[in-house]
């Protein structure tokens, strides 16, 4: 089974904190995706990456960045927090970008800014 | 940009009553998947379709894409508790792997 491990579950963080989420798959898949997850809007996404060191924005992109320096990990940064940035955030990666491929997801980080 | 919208936003049911939920695309998609929510739980990934008019079926679910490939239904026969959880559709454009999630639609199951 594809396992998507994100690094923490729960985290809270102080406005204007620089703030981490990691990701990590151990399938060799070569998408990654960063989700987030508020009641009334399902996910939306803020950034992917379809190979090592390559990114695309998403939908909602505004106050984060990604960072994949290897193939197995992709990071979420918030480069400084905000209260409006308290959601549930969702790490998912799919095999290729050749054909396509159901998401496999982690089980999330639910970030609260304080 | 594209949208994806999904009808109900939520939905309770007796035990054993049918269920559908709708999807519908502001632009033609390519395909559509469709994933599963548990509460406190993470989405996971139930099917997919591609062709226009499609039908798939697994055990009690019952997925179609329309023929225009701009909308897609999700039914239950004879809900069960189980069944209980968030259904979100998920459709992509040609030429991306991007995919697009729908809002969701929360189903509760009253025993």
């Amino acid at each position: 089974d594809v396992k998507v491990t994100q690094s923490s579950r729960y985290l809270v963080k102080r406005t204007g904190e620089k703030v981490f989420l990691e990701c990590v798959q151990d399938m060799d898949h070569e998408n990654m995706f960063w989700y987030r997850q508020d009641p009334g809007l399902g996910l939306r996404l803020i950034y992917f990456s379809y190979d090592v060191k390559m990114k695309e924005k998403g939908d909602i992109p505004e106050g984060y960045s990604v960072s994949r320096e290897k193939k197995e990990r992709f990071s979420l940064i918030l480069e400084s927090a905000s209260t409006n940035q308290t959601s549930m955030y969702l790490c998912a990666s799919s095999l290729s970008n050749r054909v396509v491929y159901g998401y496999t997801f982690g089980s999330g980080t639910r970030l609260t800014v304080v | 940009g594209q949208q994806v919208m999904q009808i109900p936003q939520y939905q309770h049911v007796q035990e054993g009553e049918d269920f559908t939920t709708y999807c519908n695309s502001s632009t033609t998609l390519s395909n559509i998947q469709w994933y599963k929510q548990r509460p406190g739980g993470h989405p996971v990934f139930l099917i997919q379709l591609v062709k226009s008019g499609e039908v798939k079926k697994q055990k009690r679910l019952t997925f179609q894409f329309g023929e225009a490939k701009k909308n897609s239904s999700l039914h239950i026969t004879a809900t069960q508790t189980t069944d209980v959880g968030t259904y979100f559709c998920a459709g992509t454009t040609s030429g991306t792997y991007k995919y697009i999630f729908g809002t969701g639609t929360r189903l509760k199951v009253l025993a």
